[in-house]
């Protein structure tokens, strides 16, 4: 069975920093991996969906890595701004038609 | 294009009614729609699986009498909760996958309705 965690449960940094958002994946026979952004009260907005053939994708100051083999991925967003203070969750599929499971998530804060 | 709309964003209801909430995929069919639960501060629990034309199948120790889901059309699900308690007080998601394989299994998510049952 899938299992995803991620770390740190909450950062919080000075506007114009660069950081890194991690979540590490149990099984390695994932499909694809998916980093969604949630502000309070909201629904899930889709950042960035990696195949499972891919090494990463890039959305503007967005960039998601993933690492099969060592069961990992990352987030990397760049001079961060106040406004992308939300929770930040990756989620795994096992195959095509499988669901998703996803992190607990990331709560940043950027402060400006 | 992939838009998800859900209806309503918020209801406060009495113990012991029944409460409905549609999810529509605006500009997609979409073949297979999730409802999801979500708690303060938690991730998404996934509920149930819907696919147009055919039986929801839940996830263990969702009770399906309880929570009845419906996918009569490519463009929209339903979820009642029936006899809502206070227990049931949640923020609950739709997703949206275009077709039972999709070439990427994308997901695509309504903005949530937040019950609160009295």
């Amino acid at each position: 069975k899938q299992e995803v965690t991620q770390i740190p449960a909450a950062l919080s940094v000075p506007e114009g920093e660069n950081l890194v958002l991690n979540c590490s994946f149990t099984d390695s026979a994932i499909y694809n991996l998916q980093w969604f952004r949630q502000d309070p009260g909201k629904g899930l907005t889709s950042l960035l969906l990696i195949q499972s053939s891919q090494r990463e994708q890039t959305s503007g100051r967005l960039n998601a890595s993933l690492d099969k083999s060592s069961g990992r991925s990352t987030l990397y967003i760049a001079a961060s701004q106040p406004g992308d203070s939300a929770t930040y969750l990756c989620a795994a599929t096992n195959s095509g038609y499988s669901t998703l499971t996803f992190g607990k998530g990331t709560m940043l804060l950027v402060s400006p | 294009g992939a838009v998800v709309s859900q209806h309503p964003s918020r209801v406060i209801c009495k113990s012991g009614t029944s409460v409905k909430i549609e999810c529509r995929s605006l500009d997609f069919q979409a073949t297979t729609m999730f409802w999801y639960r979500q708690f303060p501060k938690q991730s998404l629990m996934l509920m149930a699986t819907s696919n147009e034309g055919s039986k929801a199948t839940y996830e263990q120790g969702v009770e399906k009498d309880k929570f009845l889901i419906n996918h009569a059309s490519l463009t929209l699900s339903t979820l009642t909760v029936t006899s809502a308690h206070p227990e049931d007080s949640s923020f609950y998601i739709c997703s949206a996958r275009r077709g039972m394989l999709s070439s990427y299994n994308e997901q695509f998510f309504g903005p949530g309705t937040r019950l609160t049952v009295l």
